[in-house]
């Protein structure tokens, strides 16, 4: 079991640019999870995924954030003409309900939009 | 809704002394409780845990235990190192449905030789 991996680890990005990020969760975990941390503070809910299917999302996901995970393995965040304000860490966990309810999360991947 | 409020940081102690960081918690029903830790460069790490009243989560020397009379979850360790330098959050996370993580703001703990 490797843990919960994602790709890129960094990314800088000019205003008004698309840019997508992988979450691979731990095998066989069917609830992923991913959350936004700003520098200083605590990481913020913003989606997650039972298997394929997206079950709740944050008022805090605009329009301009969509995420996929099909199949129910890998996901995917794209967000749409970045902004500055979307310059964040995002994180990916993973779980498996209902035999463990814990998160396991993964390193992040900060984005910088310039 | 749901919120967990930690005691505003920095913190920075002499290696061997006693730590506390308070954790307080909102919630309309009855959340499990979570101490995650965040050491320089890595990941976010499950400390320890507790899922009801009365439990005490335990992990490395740290504890905490779910108090729901004061609605309080405060992490405790006896004798720190400096290898515990790291960044705590308090979580809680309901236990039916999404069951997604409310984290506090965080805590900067640092521990001088």
């Amino acid at each position: 079991d490797t843990g919960v991996s994602q790709d890129p680890r960094h990314k800088i990005t000019k205003r008004g640019q698309n840019v997508t990020f992988r979450c691979d969760p731990i095998s066989e975990h069917n609830r992923l999870y991913w959350y936004r941390q700003t520098l200083g503070q605590g990481p913020e809910f913003l989606t997650y995924f039972q298997n394929e299917a997206q079950l709740e999302k944050s008022r805090l996901l605009s329009d301009r954030f969509s995420a996929e995970r099909p199949k129910g393995s890998f996901s995917t965040l794209e967000i749409q003409r970045t902004e500055q304000g979307d310059s964040a860490m995002y994180l990916c966990a993973s779980s498996f309900i209902p035999t463990t309810y814990e998160q396991y999360f993964g390193p992040g991947t900060r984005l910088t939009v310039t | 809704g749901d919120s967990v409020t930690q005691m505003e940081g920095p913190v920075t102690l002499s290696e061997e002394a006693f730590l506390t960081i308070n954790c307080t918690y909102t919630a309309t029903g009855y959340p499990s409780l979570f101490w995650y830790v965040q050491y320089p460069g890595e990941g976010l790490q499950l400390l320890l845990k507790a899922t009801k009243a009365d439990d005490k989560g335990s992990n490395k020397g740290f504890e905490a235990t779910y108090r729901k009379e004061t609605t309080s979850f405060h992490l405790e360790k006896g004798s720190v190192q400096v290898s515990d330098s790291a960044v705590y959050f308090c979580a809680l996370s309901d236990r039916q449905g999404a069951q997604k993580l409310v984290f506090g703001q965080g805590t900067r703990l640092t521990i001088n030789p």
